[in-house]
């Protein structure tokens, strides 16, 4: 299937952990973006990259850092996790020709 | 500030009934907007998306949206709800940033 993957769909750890989400999109898109949806639903960027360059960085802790080896893949790692970091993380992405983004399922972080 | 408010945290709605969701823009520059889906504990899926042309935009299950212009509106609209349209829905626009921002979503409940 052509989509936007993300791994794990579900993550449980405990505070000081570290731990990295993965995404793929097979659909040749140049473009690929995080989201944090906290426990209000309410959607946030943190990230994108364009060809494995950086070209958004909202303001998010240090302890967020992308990693994207080629335009297929960009992950998240996350050091010294943190209660307040629990929510739901989306992958999504943009070919190059357009502005529509389309999203991962989403991984489901809890911080225990 | 260039942003989208949702107007209605949740709409309850019967089936075969209509439903309207509100959204409104804020921005003295161009915008593209977009209506995303979100099925309980699934990802966002595009509902539809208005970039230029038509002011009336249809999109899938049935959904439709109207941009206005003078209202600064992009109200989304269905005619006949059914039990599966049980989700949230949430509008989010892309301003001269490029960064797509999004409303606080709307919770549309459906019941029989």
């Amino acid at each position: 299937d052509t989509a936007v993957s993300q791994t794990p769909k579900y993550l449980v750890t405990q505070m000081g952990n570290d731990k990295s989400i993965k995404c793929e999109q097979n659909l040749g898109h140049d473009t690929m973006y995080w989201y944090k949806q906290d426990s209000k639903k309410f959607l946030k960027i943190m990230f994108s990259y364009n060809n494995k360059e950086l070209i958004i960085n909202e303001t998010v802790p240090n302890r967020f850092s992308p990693k994207s080896p080629d335009k297929a893949h960009l992950n998240l790692h996350i050091n010294s996790l943190e209660l307040g970091d629990s929510a739901v993380y989306f992958c999504a992405s943009t070919p190059t020709d357009s502005i529509t983004q389309y999203f991962g399922p989403g991984t489901r972080l809890t911080v225990l | 500030a260039q942003s989208v408010t949702q107007l209605d945290s949740q709409v309850p709605v019967f089936e075969e009934a209509p439903v309207e969701l509100r959204c409104n823009y804020s921005s003295s520059v161009s915008v593209y907007l977009f209506w995303y889906v979100q099925y309980p504990n699934q990802g966002l899926q595009l509902l539809l998306k208005y970039l230029s042309g038509s002011t009336l935009v249809k999109g899938i299950n049935g959904f439709e949206a109207e941009f206005n212009k003078s209202q600064t509106s992009f109200h989304l609209r269905k005619p006949s709800v059914h039990i599966s349209d049980t989700a949230e829905y949430f509008c989010a626009g892309i301003f001269n940033d490029y960064k797509l921002s999004f409303g606080a979503g709307t919770t549309v409940t459906v019941r029989a």
